[in-house]
């Protein structure tokens, strides 16, 4: 079966403007979360969605915001981009909120370069 | 807050040369800690979940190890396609939901 999907993959925004994500899960699932990667911070947490609402949300600013829709479908969107959000952003999807084993599945990114 | 530290950052291993890897954790009650493999350009791969101190699992030339303030993901007889970021991840007892506090990963080079 299909893998988590990504759009877009690659990307390249200015600072100030804003950027929107999109991730769709594993037919199925209905957990998704978003994970921001840098080099120097390793995997961070910013938010999890299940059955459209929101049920965790990371140390990030308000900058950065997501919502799920009735097909389990996320995205996320960051306004007012700074060089620091330059970043791989990678989504999850597990099958319920509450995994036994913790596994996610995750997409293979998106790569956003802010300049 | 919860921690996790892996250590070495990179490891440069000849194929056949055994080696462990170390995740070093804080977390107020484990609930479980996971290993994820990372290749470039993919999202992390799940590998194992470990619940309590003791607990070993294995999967081919791999195999991790859990006690109660660290983790050992054990290489056997590496092979260059084992070339990876190998990220350890750990969830809080309480932790509603997948949020998980990873590492920030060694990056594993097996050469030929």
């Amino acid at each position: 079966k299909a893998g988590v999907t990504q759009t877009p993959r690659y990307l390249i925004k200015t600072r100030g403007q804003q950027v929107t994500l999109s991730c769709s899960p594993i037919s199925g699932h209905r957990s998704v979360s978003w994970y921001q990667q840098t080099p120097g911070q390793g995997l961070q947490f910013l938010f999890e969605y299940f059955s459209e609402t929101q049920r965790n949300k990371g140390n990030f600013p308000g900058r950065f915001s997501g919502r799920q829709f009735s097909n389990s479908r996320s995205e996320m969107n960051v306004s007012t981009l700074e060089l620091g959000d330059s970043a791989l952003y990678l989504c999850a999807s597990s099958l319920v909120f509450v995994s036994n084993t913790g596994e996610l599945f995750f997409g293979e990114g998106s790569r956003l370069t802010v300049l | 807050e919860d921690q996790v530290t892996q250590s070495p950052e990179a490891l440069r291993l000849q194929e056949g040369e055994s080696s462990s890897l170390n995740c070093s954790y804080t977390v107020s009650g484990l609930r479980g800690l996971f290993w994820y493999r990372q290749d470039p350009g993919k999202g992390p791969e799940f590998l194992f979940t470990l619940y309590s101190a003791g607990e070993e699992k294995e999967k081919e030339r791999l195999k991790a190890t859990l006690t109660k303030k660290e983790s050992f993901l054990h290489i056997t007889a590496p092979k260059p396609e084992d070339s990876a970021t190998y990220l350890c991840a750990v969830q809080a007892r309480g932790t509603s939901g997948s949020r998980l506090t990873f590492g920030e990963g060694t990056q594993l080079t097996v050469n030929p």
